[in-house]
């Protein structure tokens, strides 16, 4: 069956380190994937796209990694601060006509003083 | 970039009655969709509102029950109808205005929806 993952519920790290969120998939095959962020009472807020045929996309303290053959993206927040504490969701594209999309369940992120 | 805007932010209604949220873009765009994300899960898309033609329900949501409207290119309606417990929700829509394939989403800041 289909299905898409987030490492964890919840992930707790300690400000100034980098944060790693995972997202697995299987039985999809996307043309691109998207991460966004969720704030408590707001709507998802785009953050990086990365492409079936690249590997790592850079924005600032965010990186984005895409192993195809792992079925796995890699979200990395370097030097952390609180207010960075957030949900986090990865999304599949499935086409690249945006016809076919999922989202991840998320991962709650929080960065302690 | 898009701004958006949803009336009502929140809402409290019962049993049986209807509600329409409003979605209002500050900018044309072609593509608007709507999603709903019950409590502690992810968002889930209810149907594809594009300017000029019905919207597209993906499976296991109907017409009868979400009845879309898409009068113009900056607004857009999603009406909850003989709601019961289960549409408790959020419910957010969201656009796409570049050239489609929804590369850069924007959404708006959701309707939460309590059902008694």
């Amino acid at each position: 069956s289909q299905k898409i993952e987030q490492n964890s519920e919840a992930l707790n790290i300690q400000e100034g380190k980098t944060a790693t969120l995972t997202c697995n998939y299987t039985n999809y095959s996307p043309a691109y994937l998207q991460w966004y962020r969720q704030d408590p009472g707001r709507g998802p807020v785009f953050l990086l796209l990365i492409r079936e045929n690249e590997k790592e996309k850079r924005k600032e303290r965010l990186k984005v990694t895409f192993d195809t053959t792992l079925k796995q993206s890699l979200f990395h927040i370097t030097a952390s601060q609180p207010a960075d504490s957030a949900t986090y969701l990865c999304a599949l594209a499935l086409d690249n006509y945006g016809q076919n999309f999922v989202f991840g369940p998320g991962t709650r992120l929080s960065v302690l003083p | 970039s898009a701004v958006i805007s949803q009336k009502p932010s929140r809402d409290i209604c019962q049993r049986g009655t209807s509600l329409t949220i409003q979605c209002q873009v500050d900018s044309q765009v072609t593509m608007m969709f709507w999603y709903r994300q019950q409590p502690g899960q992810s968002l889930t898309l209810i149907a594809t509102a594009n300017q000029g033609s019905e919207a597209t329900y993906e499976s296991g949501f109907v017409i009868d029950k979400f009845p879309i409207s898409r009068p113009n290119l900056t607004f857009s309606t999603l009406t909850v109808s003989n709601m019961s417990p289960e549409d408790s929700s959020i419910y957010l829509c969201s656009v796409d205005p570049g050239r489609g394939g929804r590369e850069t989403q924007y959404f708006g800041p959701g309707t939460r929806l309590l059902v008694l």
